[in-house]
């Protein structure tokens, strides 16, 4: 089992919705949370990052961590066709420096 | 702010060879991350340097290898290329531990 676990989609939406991500870890170790979304060939870009339990909010997107769950959650709200990507949670521990752990991702596609 | 840029883009090697991968993080960040994604196995971490040291490692054999200098510029190396070396290899700086922000990669194909 892996540590981090995202559904590989994809998950096809409607411009306009709101998309909602869903990853589960089982280290319960982890500390803080981040997503990143990914362009076709290119390299991750930073979302959102966070170490508590509760809400936090960037414009459109929503990121919702539950440590007791351990389940993490992105909503992007008033998707567009640019959201379309692969979003990947990534988890760490502060003892472990900068060594992050991937969920496998998720690929979103916003239909216009 | 320039980002965090990586040398070469692309690169084709045969097996057996060695390469060795650049990675100039973004201007006052002091670690560097490196990780490599296949479609197969995702995104997995390398190892990380913080201050010219490595401040921890992933679970990859020795052949691949890492190092940074004074100026927080990091390379990679990975000695004796074997087919599955094949991957997009990302790094990632950040000012000490938290936030991380990627380079587009280096797309390495060994055949």
């Amino acid at each position: 089992q892996k540590e981090v676990e995202q559904d590989p989609g994809p998950l096809s939406v409607p411009e306009g919705a709101i998309v909602s991500l869903n990853c589960t870890y089982s280290n319960s170790a982890f500390q803080y949370f981040m997503w990143y979304r990914q362009y076709s060939r290119k390299g991750p870009e930073l979302l959102m990052y966070t170490y508590s339990s509760g809400n936090k909010e960037d414009g459109r997107f929503t990121a919702q961590v539950d440590k007791s769950s351990k389940y993490i959650s992105l909503f992007i709200r008033d998707s567009q066709p640019s959201d379309s990507a692969t979003y990947l949670c990534a988890n760490l521990i502060k003892a472990a420096g900068n060594k992050l752990t991937f969920g496998g991702g998720t690929r979103v596609l916003v239909k216009p | 702010k320039a980002g965090v840029t990586q040398t070469p883009r692309y690169l084709i090697k045969t097996r057996g060879q060695q390469v060795t991968l650049s990675c100039s993080p973004i201007s006052g960040h002091r670690s560097v991350s490196w990780y490599q994604q296949t479609p197969g196995q995702g995104l997995q971490f390398l190892f990380e340097y913080f201050s010219e040291t490595q401040r921890n490692k992933g679970n990859f054999p020795g052949r691949f290898s890492g190092r940074q200098f004074s100026n927080s510029r990091s390379e990679m190396n990975v000695s004796t290329l074997e087919l599955g070396d094949s991957a997009l290899y990302l790094c990632a700086s950040s000012l000490g531990q938290g936030e991380q922000f990627f380079g587009p990669g280096t797309r390495l194909t060994v055949l």
